[in-house]
C-alpha cells in the first residue's frame, strides 16, 4: 500500500529564514499533491496543489516542487515568520473522484 | 458560505452507547470525506461519497461504524456500540469531484468515549 512519509520531528527555525519541509511517498506518483495546515484544535486547511505534470508552484510567500523521479515534493516558506508555526501536511490524490491520503504531518516552530 | 459545519463539536459518552456525528458540506460539492485522526495513526479516511454515493468505505474499521449520506447538504457517521478506542477527532471534509480546488474541512468532532 502507499507510504507517505514526513519528517516526523519538529522543525524549528528562526524567524526570517526559510523553512523546507520534505514529503516522500512510495509507490506510483498521484496525479495531484496538496499540502494543507493545521493549527491545534481545527481541521486542516487546504494551501497549495501541484499536479504530476508540474515542477514546481508558488503563491506568496509559498513554494512546491514535486520530482516524480526522485518520489518526493518539497515545501518551502520564505521569510518565516511566527504566525506559519503550525502542522504542515502533505496528501496524495491519485485520481480525479479518488481519495486524498495523509501523511503524519510535520510540526513547524518559527522563533522571533 | 460557513464553511463545512459539523456537529456535535464535543461529545463524551460512555462505552456501548450510540455515537452520531454531523455534517453538512459546502454548498455546490459534490464529494464528501469522513476522516478520524488520532496522534498514533494521523489522519485516516474512514469513507467518501461522490454525487451522495458512497464509493470506498475500506476505511471503516468495524461494523459498529456506518455512514450515510441522504442528500447533497448532510451525512452523518454513526458509532454503534461505541468503544473506549474509537476517542478520537472526527473530521468531516467536501471538495468538488474533481478535487483540484483541494479539500474544506470542518472543526471537527472530538469524541470521548469512556
Amino acid at each position: 500500500s502507499q507510504k507517505i512519509e514526513q519528517n516526523s520531528e519538529a522543525l524549528n527555525i528562526q524567524e526570517g529564514k526559510t523553512a523546507t519541509l520534505t514529503c516522500n511517498y512510495t509507490n506510483y506518483s498521484p496525479a495531484y499533491l496538496q499540502w494543507y495546515r493545521q493549527d491545534p484544535g481545527r481541521g486542516p486547511v487546504f494551501l497549495l496543489l501541484i499536479r504530476e505534470n508540474e515542477k514546481e508552484k508558488r503563491k506568496e510567500r509559498l513554494k512546491v516542487t514535486f520530482d516524480t523521479t526522485l518520489k518526493q515534493s518539497l515545501f518551502h516558506i520564505t521569510a518565516s515568520q511566527p504566525a506559519d508555526s503550525a502542522t504542515y501536511l502533505c496528501a496524495l490524490l491519485y485520481n480525479q473522484g479518488g481519495k486524498l491520503i495523509f501523511g503524519q504531518g510535520t510540526e513547524l516552530s518559527v522563533k522571533p | 458560505d460557513a464553511g463545512v459545519i459539523q456537529s456535535p463539536r464535543h461529545e463524551v459518552t460512555e462505552m456501548g452507547q450510540e455515537v452520531t456525528l454531523r455534517c453538512k458540506p459546502i454548498s455546490g460539492h459534490n464529494s464528501l470525506f469522513w476522516y478520524r485522526q488520532t496522534m498514533m495513526r494521523g489522519l485516516e479516511l474512514l469513507i467518501y461519497f461522490n454525487n451522495n454515493v458512497p464509493i470506498d468505505d475500506s476505511g471503516m474499521p468495524e461494523d459498529r461504524f456506518s455512514a450515510k449520506m441522504p442528500n447533497a447538504s448532510f451525512s452523518t457517521l454513526k458509532i454503534q456500540p461505541s468503544e473506549p478506542r474509537d476517542s478520537a477527532v472526527y473530521f468531516c471534509a467536501s471538495s468538488l469531484i474533481t478535487g483540484e480546488s483541494g479539500y474544506t474541512f470542518g472543526s471537527g468532532t472530538r469524541l470521548t468515549v469512556v
